[in-house]
Order: structure tokens, then C-alpha cells, then sequence
């Protein structure tokens, strides 16, 4: 079946840009997170939505960076007023509990470079 | 400190090998331990779990983990190229939020 999704694959942006990154999430999953990947790092937690609890967003790194979703599916991360800094691969995952550990199920990630 | 660290790597080894890579932690709150492969321009996809100190095995792979010594290690037997990954350790308190490691990224030569 169709896996995480997510899009665009890469985006280039000049510092100062908002930017919107999507991700269409596994058909019936109700959790979807939302991490960074910077080179060299571990993955770093950004926002997690689970179902129609409102949503955790302990991780987000600054009032630039907010997310929604809606109708419990297709979720977008947006950076506003992006800076150098921000520049890593944005990944997001959507997940389903399968014996006792809940699997989580990744998109390939969108690709930021802030120019 | 960080919670995770993993021994950054990168390894390269002949195909046929043994390929050991360690993370330890440093929170005794963590109750599950997971294993992510993450190909080249891919997400990471969960590779093995477990969450009571020993060895699990799963095919080529064995997770180890060891509680009061607090690391997590993967083995890879017999290694082939298609092997080659970068690998996380992830693990998690009794919520959901998944902690993990930078990564080691192996590669395995024909």
C-alpha cells in the first residue's frame, strides 16, 4: 500500500522566505510527528498530532516554525522568515501500534536548503 | 549530555563481516529500544525492537541490550552490500516521543 508521503522532495530558498512543507500520512493512522535531521545529527523531534488531542509541539525550535492538520490526514510544517540555520531534511511520520510498540512509518523527507 | 549517543562511524567493512554498532543512554526511564536503517536519501524504517535486556535476533540482525549497563547494540552477520545504511538507535519512555542517536553509517564493500 501507499506509504508516508511527502512534498516537495527538495526545496531552495532564499533567508527570509516562509516556506511549507506537506505530508500525506498513512491512510488511517491517527498519530503523525513531524522531526528534523540536520547532517550528522540523530532525527530531532519537532510536533506530534494525535487524532483530535490538541497537538504537542514541545519540540519546535522557535515561533517561527508552526504545523497543522487537518481533518486528521495531511499535515503542513511552515518556517516563516526562514534562516541558515534551518537548513536539514524535515521528515514526518504517521503511526499505527502493532503488539506492544507502536511502529512508526516515515516519508522519505523534504530537503531544505536556506541560500 | 546528550540522552543517546551512538558511536558516530562511519565503518567500512568487506562484505561477509561482522558489523557492531553501540549506542548507550544516559535516562533509565527508557523503556523500548529500537533499531531504524535509513538508506540514502530515505526515511529510517524500523529495523528491530525490543525492550528486556538480552539478545534478540531477527534473520542476520541480533539487538543486545543491556539494562544496567544501559547500552543497546545491533549486530550484522555474514554483511552484504546492501547492507549499507546509515543506522539509529531510537528509544522511548512509556509515551511516545522517540529519542534518537546521530547515526552510524556503514558501508559494506563487494
Amino acid at each position: 500500500g501507499a506509504g508516508v508521503s511527502q512534498s516537495p522532495s527538495n526545496k531552495v530558498t532564499e533567508k527570509g522566505k516562509d516556506v511549507e512543507l506537506r505530508c500525506d500520512p498513512i491512510s488511517g493512522h491517527t498519530a503523525l510527528y513531524w522531526y528534523r535531521q540536520s547532517l550528522g545529527q540523530g532525527l530531532e523531534f519537532l510536533i506530534y498530532f494525535q487524532g483530535n488531542s490538541a497537538p504537542d509541539k514541545s519540540g519546535l525550535p522557535s515561533d517561527r516554525f508552526s504545523a497543522e492538520r487537518t481533518g486528521g490526514s495531511v499535515s503542513t510544517l511552515t518556517i516563516q522568515r526562514t534562516q541558515q540555520e534551518d537548513s536539514a531534511v524535515y521528515l514526518c511520520a504517521s503511526s499505527t501500534t502493532s503488539g506492544v510498540i507502536e511502529t512508526q512509518y516515515f516519508g522519505p523527507g523534504t530537503r531544505l536548503l536556506v541560500l | 549530555q546528550k540522552e543517546v549517543e551512538q558511536d558516530p562511524g562511519p565503518l567500512s567493512v568487506p562484505e561477509g563481516a561482522i558489523v557492531s554498532l553501540n549506542c548507550t543512554y544516559s535516562n533509565s526511564a527508557f523503556q523500548y529500544f529500537m533499531w531504524y536503517r535509513q538508506y540514502s536519501r530515505k526515511g529510517p524504517e524500523l529495523l528491530m525492537y525490543t525492550y528486556s535486556s538480552g539478545n534478540k535476533e531477527d534473520g542476520r540482525f541480533t539487538a543486545q541490550l543491556n539494562k544496567a549497563s544501559q547500552y543497546v547494540s545491533l549486530l550484522i552477520r555474514d554483511s552484504q552490500p546492501s547492507d549499507s545504511a546509515t543506522y539509529l538507535c531510537a528509544m522511548r519512555r512509556n509515551d511516545y516521543k522517540l529519542s534518537f542517536g546521530a547515526g552510524t553509517t556503514v558501508t559494506v564493500r563487494a
